[in-house]
This record gives C-alpha cells, sequence and structure tokens, in this order.
C-alpha cells in the first residue's frame, strides 16, 4: 500500500523554465513532508522540507506547496537548470517517536541545455 | 563535521548466506535508519535505532536485525538471503525529534545470486 505517490515517473524541461514535480498522500496522520534529489551512485540528499501547519517553503529555486485538503504536495524549481538533473524523492512522516519515513517512487527530472 | 558512510558498497552474496553493512552515522546524530531501495521503487523504511535502542520498525521479517553501537554507528544484518533482497540499502542518520531531516549515505548495493 503506497502511501505516498509520485504519479509522474519522469519530466523533462526546458534549461531556465519552471519545474513542478507532484507529489499526493493518502495518510492524514503526515504532518511533515520532505523533498530529496538523487543522483546515481549517490545517497537521496535533502532538498526542502514543509511543516503542515505551513502551506508553503521556499528556498532560493526550490519551493515547495502544501496543500493538505488535497493531500498533495508540489515541488516547484526555477529557474531550472542542468545540474538540476536527478530522481526526485517526495517523502512524508507521521509525528511519532518513530522517525521513519515513506518515499513516493520518484520522478527523474532531465533539464534540456 | 563528516558525513554518513556505507560499507561495502557493493556486495555479491548467494542465496542462504548472511550478509553484514556497515553504517558510521553524521557526526552528533543519535538516531540511524534503514532503508531497502529496490530497483525502480522508493526507499522502504527497514528500522530505526536511537541511542542503541531499536524504536521503530517496517514491515520487514525478523532475518532483518540490527545494532546500533555506543558512537552511533550501526550495522544491518540480513540472515538466509533471499533473491528478492538484491537491492540498494541506505542507512540515514538524523538528530532525531519531530521536524529533522535525515542525511543519506552513499548506499551498498547488494545482489543476491
Amino acid at each position: 500500500d503506497q502511501q505516498v505517490k509520485q504519479n509522474s515517473p519522469s519530466l523533462s524541461v526546458q534549461e531556465g523554465r519552471i519545474s513542478i514535480l507532484n507529489c499526493d498522500y493518502t495518510n492524514s496522520m503526515f504532518d511533515y513532508f520532505l523533498w530529496y534529489k538523487k543522483y546515481p551512485a549517490e545517497g537521496p540528499t535533502f532538498l526542502i522540507s514543509i511543516s503542515s501547519i505551513k502551506d508553503k517553503n521556499e528556498d532560493g529555486r526550490f519551493t515547495v506547496f502544501l496543500n493538505k485538503s488535497a493531500k498533495h504536495l508540489s515541488l516547484h524549481i526555477v529557474p531550472s537548470q542542468p545540474g538540476d538533473s536527478a530522481v526526485y524523492f517526495c517523502a512524508a512522516k507521521a509525528g511519532t517517536g518513530a522517525n521513519n519515513l515513506f518515499f513516493g517512487t520518484g520522478t527523474r527530472l532531465t533539464v534540456i541545455p | 563535521e563528516t558525513g554518513v558512510t556505507q560499507s561495502p558498497t557493493h556486495l555479491i552474496k548467494t542465496r542462504g548466506q548472511q550478509v553484514t553493512l556497515r553504517c558510521s552515522s553524521q557526526s552528533g546524530h543519535n538516531t540511524v535508519s534503514w532503508y531497502q531501495q529496490a530497483l525502480g521503487q522508493g526507499p522502504q523504511f527497514i528500522f530505526q535505532y536511537y541511542r542503541e535502542e531499536e524504536n521503530g520498525r517496517g514491515n520487514f521479517p525478523p532475518r532483518f536485525s540490527g545494532l546500533q553501537f555506543p558512537n552511533y554507528s550501526s550495522e544491518l544484518n540480513v540472515n538466509a538471503l533471499e533473491l528478492d533482497d538484491s537491492a540498494l540499502y541506505l542507512c540515514a542518520s538524523s538528530l532525531g525529534g519531530r521536524s529533522t531531516e535525515a542525511f543519506f549515505g552513499q548506499g551498498t548495493r547488494l545482489t543476491v545470486v
């Protein structure tokens, strides 16, 4: 039972344009959401996060939007750069003592120069 | 400050054998989690250790076991290996708590033949 879903396995965007990566979740107990970026042969690298008490968090070129009623979040990258080409994972966790993350299956972003 | 390091990076084992994977957590981090990432999937939570005690477990059988040492490094042990255990095994360390991100190592690629 996949509690975090990324329905687009891949996305191609022209350099300089906006990249929008989407993520849906089913568990209403999730209260913290994270995006990770993964290059081949490396572990996931933390990118940006958002608490459920917010609907937007911005860090430089990266902005995450959270729509709790729709159980949907998105990551916006603007402007997109070729170095952003990677697999992006959405992850979520519930506010319990355990720190386990539930991951989506990832979206491969390709930024075309 | 050192990051999360895992060893070995690659490993080939025969079905039925046992394997031990190792992880050194990031300096100052007292919580270590292990994840299994099968091909084309997102990481799946195996278990978590906090101050040498297991404090969370995902949907994995008991032949997956672990340890955390006083210096917060950790081991993942898998007994009676099956072909489906072939995956990338990721270790993540964190300070614990509700809203802190986990930092991942580069992973160990395990192939069971």
